[in-house]
């Protein structure tokens, strides 16, 4: 298995509150992303980084930030959570050696939002 | 825009039956391809992908799938279905940049 953990695995939150999400790595892999899960809608990425300091946005980014200021570690900042940012959160690594586009993913983090 | 369908949010087959779960792209590319199953509170696996080259891959577990360029599909298919294959299967493509977008996952049960 790809050596990837995230904390907590589980969180309960009030509305208001922030939110720090943590995905660590051990494979020295480029490429980081979080995705939330929800039912009826797949995954849906919502920040990837592909290296230190370097993040963009994806598809449902609105209310998240994230940082990366080592190559292990990929934050995931809900900066004042909302009971429509009660998911299933799961970090996911990427090799960038040539050819190999395989993602990785990590058992997740259930956050409920109250 | 890039998207993917799973048209069967549920299936139910009967344990040695065969199977085979529908997947349709949009991508205006050659499409990178994936399927991943994930068991309950569990993360995701990836069970096979497709990039170039032979249209019908092998994946792990006993499943395979098959690209059609012509119907932008990529299914999946399994000869004899177990009762430990019940769980969520999702299909991805990857765009460019090397971000997935995943369908909305198919939830197969299995019967006795």
């Amino acid at each position: 298995d790809a050596g990837i953990t995230q904390s907590p695995r589980h969180k309960v939150t009030e509305t208001g509150t922030p939110v720090t999400l943590r995905c660590h790595q051990t494979e020295n892999h480029r490429y980081m992303y979080w995705y939330r899960q929800d039912p009826g809608h797949g995954l849906r990425l919502i920040h990837y980084s592909y290296g230190v300091k370097d993040t963009d946005k994806g598809e449902v980014s609105d209310g998240y930030s994230v940082s990366r200021s080592k190559t292990e570690d990929f934050l995931l900042t809900l900066e004042s959570a909302t009971s429509s940012q009660t998911s299933v959160y799961f970090c996911a690594i990427r090799s960038d050696s040539g050819g190999d586009n395989e993602q990785f993913f990590g058992p997740g983090t259930r956050l409920t939002v109250l | 825009a890039q998207s993917v369908t799973q048209p069967d949010i549920h299936i139910t087959v009967s344990e040695g039956a065969s199977l085979e779960l529908r997947c349709n792209y949009s991508y205006g590319a050659t499409p990178y391809l994936f399927w991943y199953v994930q068991s309950p509170g569990q993360g995701l696996q990836l069970l096979l992908k497709y990039f170039s080259g032979d249209t019908l891959v092998q994946g792990i577990k006993g499943f395979e799938a098959e690209f059609k360029r012509s119907q932008s599909s990529f299914n999946l298919r399994k000869p004899s279905v177990h009762w430990s294959d019940a769980a969520e299967y999702f299909c991805a493509v990857e765009n460019q940049g090397g971000k997935l977008i995943f369908g909305q996952g198919t939830e197969l049960s299995v019967k006795p």
